[in-house]
């Protein structure tokens, strides 16, 4: 089975610092994506990528820059943490050959800003 | 820009009743749509896919969903409900014809009642 870890299950941060969150996927996949999910907001999407050393922006990337160096390991950095980036933060990775592929998910990490 | 919505924070149907969790999307191209379940402290999984073909399509735990064009929607459906498909709902879409971002509703919780 296709595995998704995220290096941190909750994770609290003081206002300013940089946190980084890390994400791991075993499946060889091409494509993996950082969302962060609020209640009645849903998931949306901050970065992803589709290649090493490749990223996209996605719908809210302010705040956020990431990092794809290994095509295995794709990691979100908050140069800044703010009380808005308390959140659920998940991971996700595709096989790029088909954009049909479905997501494989980590288990997420619940980010608190105090 | 492409969107996908959830009309229902939350339904609720009887345990033996069918069920039906509503989606509607908006693309300029062709979409790729998707349902992804979430239960309690997990990540999120995927349930199915459309991409071409059969309007209907089967997927995870007995779950299908209805691909209408004309009505722009994609409606996730179970014949007979556990109380074990008691979860967080999300539709999430593909624009073929733009850039490569999915994008995912902002969820629907679904309760069984025994």
């Amino acid at each position: 089975d296709v595995k998704v870890t995220q290096s941190s299950r909750y994770l609290v941060k003081r206002t300013g610092e940089k946190v980084f969150l890390e994400c791991v996927q075993d499946m060889d996949h091409e494509n993996m994506f950082w969302y962060r999910q609020d209640p009645g907001l849903g998931l949306r999407l901050i970065y992803f990528s589709y290649d090493v050393k490749m990223k996209e922006k996605g719908d809210i990337p302010e705040g956020y820059s990431v990092s794809r160096e290994k095509k295995e390991r794709f990691s979100l950095i908050l140069e800044s943490a703010s009380t808005n980036q308390t959140s659920m933060y998940l991971c996700a990775s595709s096989w790029g050959g088909d954009r049909g592929e479905k997501l494989f998910f980590g288990s997420g990490t619940q980010l608190s800003v105090l | 820009a492409q969107s996908v919505a959830q009309p229902e924070d939350q339904v609720n149907v009887a345990e033996g009743n069918p069920l039906t969790v509503k989606c509607t999307y908006s693309v300029s191209g062709n979409p790729y749509l998707f349902w992804y379940v979430q239960y309690p402290n997990r990540g999120l999984q995927f349930l199915l896919k459309y991409i071409t073909g059969d309007n209907l399509v089967k997927g995870s735990y007995g779950f299908e969903a209805e691909f209408n064009k004309s009505q722009t929607s994609f409606h996730l459906k179970k014949p007979s409900a556990l109380v074990s498909d008691s979860a967080l709902y999300f539709c999430a879409v593909r624009d073929t014809d733009r850039d490569d971002k999915i994008i995912f509703g902002k969820g629907t919780r679904l309760h069984i009642l025994p």
